[in-house]
Order: C-alpha cells, then sequence, then structure tokens
C-alpha cells in the first residue's frame, strides 16, 4: 500500500466553481501535511502547510485535515483559469516526504 | 535570493553516458532532496542529505550517486545512464517546508 494515495483526475471545471481535491495516507503517525501546485514544465511550488487536524485558510484556498478518517483536502474557492494546473498532495515525517501522484486542474473560462 | 537552482535545465544522454546534475540553495537549509518525477509516479525520492555531511537513499537510489559538498550544494550523479533514467529531476531543500528547484528534463536514448 503507498503512503499516499490520490485520484489523479483529471478534473475540469468552469470559472468560479469550487474544486475539492483529495489524498488518503496509511500511517496515522503522519503529522505534517502539505498541498503543492505545479504548473506545466515547472517544479512543485507550496501552497499550503499545516499539522494538525481542522481546516486551515489561505485566500480562496482551505486545506483540511481529518486525522480520524486519514484524509486530507484541497478547497479553491471562484476557480480561476490560472489555477490550472496540477497539485499535489504530501506528507511529511522526520526527513522523509511522500507525494500523492497529482490531480491535473483544468479550469475553463 | 534565488532559492533553488538546478543546472542544466536539459540534457539528452546515450545509453552508458555520465553526467552530474548541480542544485545549488541560497536559503541556508539543513536538508537536501533529489526526486525524479515521472508521468503517473508523483515524485520519487532518490537521495536526501539531512546535514553537510550525510546522505541517505530514498525510494529508488538505484544507478545514482550523490554528494553534498558543502551546505548549499548538492549533487546527483548518472555514473552509467541508461534509458529507464530518462525523466525529470528536482531538487528541494527544507527548513520546515520543502521548496523545489525548476528541474532538470533528462532523456537517456
Amino acid at each position: 500500500q503507498k503512503e499516499v494515495e490520490q485520484d489523479p483526475g483529471p478534473l475540469s471545471v468552469p470559472e468560479g466553481a469550487i474544486v475539492s481535491l483529495n489524498c488518503t495516507y496509511s500511517n496515522s503517525a503522519f503529522q505534517y501535511f502539505m498541498w503543492y501546485r505545479q504548473y506545466s514544465r515547472k517544479g512543485p511550488e507550496l501552497l499550503m502547510y499545516t499539522y494538525s487536524s481542522g481546516n486551515k485558510e489561505d485566500g480562496r484556498f482551505t486545506a483540511q485535515v481529518d486525522k480520524s478518517s486519514k484524509y486530507i483536502s484541497l478547497f479553491i474557492r471562484d476557480s480561476q483559469p490560472s489555477d490550472s494546473a496540477t497539485y499535489l498532495c504530501a506528507i511529511n515525517t522526520g526527513n522523509q516526504f511522500y507525494f500523492g501522484t497529482g490531480t491535473s486542474l483544468t479550469v475553463i473560462p | 535570493n534565488a532559492g533553488v537552482t538546478q543546472t542544466p535545465k536539459f540534457q539528452v544522454l546515450k545509453t552508458g553516458q555520465s553526467m552530474t546534475l548541480q542544485c545549488a540553495q541560497d536559503m541556508n537549509h539543513n536538508s537536501m532532496y533529489w526526486y525524479r518525477q515521472d508521468p503517473g509516479m508523483g515524485l520519487r525520492l532518490i537521495y536526501y542529505s539531512a546535514s553537510e555531511g550525510t546522505t541517505d537513499k530514498g525510494e529508488v537510489p538505484n544507478g545514482y550517486n550523490v554528494s553534498r559538498l558543502n551546505k548549499r550544494e548538492f549533487s546527483l550523479r548518472l555514473e552509467s545512464a541508461a534509458p529507464s533514467q530518462t525523466s525529470v529531476y528536482f531538487c528541494a531543500s527544507k527548513s520546515y517546508e520543502q521548496y523545489f528547484g525548476p528541474g532538470t528534463r533528462l532523456t537517456v536514448t
């Protein structure tokens, strides 16, 4: 079983929609959770970082962690064409990072 | 402040050739990482260095060697390139969060 599982999509939504991206993880000892955005032919860039259950909000982005279900989510409100990218969830324990395979998102104007 | 830089951006090798991918960071981070990214496989850790003078194997170390030259620089060497090493290679450094370089696209023919 992989440490992190992520639905690869692709996901296509109209501009202004609410987007929900999700990952599950296997090890309840994992403590630190991240979401990265990766534009085509670029390196991943950190969007959100959290280490506790609950919600963390940053502008149009909300990261949600449910440790009891081992489930993490990223919500994007009022999605924009510039949000079109691949979104990677990641989990950190010590010096090891485990990444999901990424969900490809297209926001249609 | 350039963050994480990688050279070269692109490289084509013939099977059996060798090369070194260079990575440098100017954020004074202790930890540095090398990943490869392949379609459908996500980011997979090749090697990491928790601090200057130490290196450890990740998920896919076979066929690679690394050198942590100093706190800023972490290089990845392919001694005898194989077509299976065709990939996009990312270097990253970490304080609490992980920051990625722009990547090196390597093709082995």
